[in-house]
């Protein structure tokens, strides 16, 4: 069946360093994929979203690209904040019951 | 930010008694979702629904019903609490002009404690 991997955390990362959180997926079809935020003691919030191959998501300074030939979705943000400091969640949908598939998330704490 | 709100926000309950957590969107979103957020698997579905009265099972389904009698409630029951149901739940909801792949945007989480 479909499936999200993603990096294990937890990463801690000084301020202003950049963030890469590698995702990969197995899916049939073509999916949507996701990347969601969950702040603590908060449901998750959508961060950005490619709905084809080669579409760029982004905000908030995040970005991913939908990469079939890799089958991949990467999340990057180029100088990170302790703002940011939450887990992370890719995931696609797309399978007949339309729910999203979640990697187990990846726990980010940026120190300033 | 959808409007989607979920009840209660936590509860603590003992083994072998029902519990029914609520969830409500004011959004028109034609599908809705409940997950379980348990620590090492990430967010897993339990019971979704395509329509009012039109639901069906998720991936850890088990000793969980729903119903849908209008388009803004979805309701997740617990016929019998076991300790093995404490998590966190998650309503979400999507799909406001009918596509499966649309957004799914989630309430704010019900935190479940079964003794």
């Amino acid at each position: 069946g479909d499936s999200v991997t993603q990096m294990e955390g937890p990463v801690t990362l000084s301020e202003e360093a950049f963030l890469t959180i590698n995702c990969t997926y197995t899916a049939t079809g073509y999916p949507s994929l996701f990347w969601y935020v969950q702040y603590p003691g908060e449901g998750l919030q959508l961060l950005l979203k490619a709905t084809k191959a080669d579409d760029k998501g982004s905000n908030k300074g995040f970005e991913a690209t939908y990469r079939k030939e890799t089958t991949s979705f990467h999340l990057e943000k180029g100088s990170v904040q302790v703002s940011d400091s939450a887990v992370y969640f890719c995931a696609l949908t797309g399978g007949s019951q339309g729910n999203l598939i979640f990697g187990k998330g990846t726990k980010l704490s940026v120190k300033p | 930010d959808a409007g989607i709100t979920q009840s209660p926000r936590h509860k603590v309950t003992e083994t072998g008694t029902p519990v029914t957590l609520r969830c409500h969107q004011t959004e028109n979103h034609r599908y809705m979702y409940w997950y379980r957020q348990d620590p090492g698997h990430g967010l897993r579905l339990i019971h979704y629904s395509y329509g009012v009265k039109d639901t069906d099972k998720g991936e850890v389904s088990d000793g969980y019903s729903v119903s849908r009698s209008k388009t803004e409630d979805f309701l997740l029951t617990l016929e019998s609490a076991t300790s093995s149901q404490t998590s966190v739940y998650f309503c979400a909801s999507g799909g406001a002009s009918g596509e499966l792949q649309e957004t799914q945007y989630f309430g704010p989480g019900t935190r479940l404690l079964v003794l």
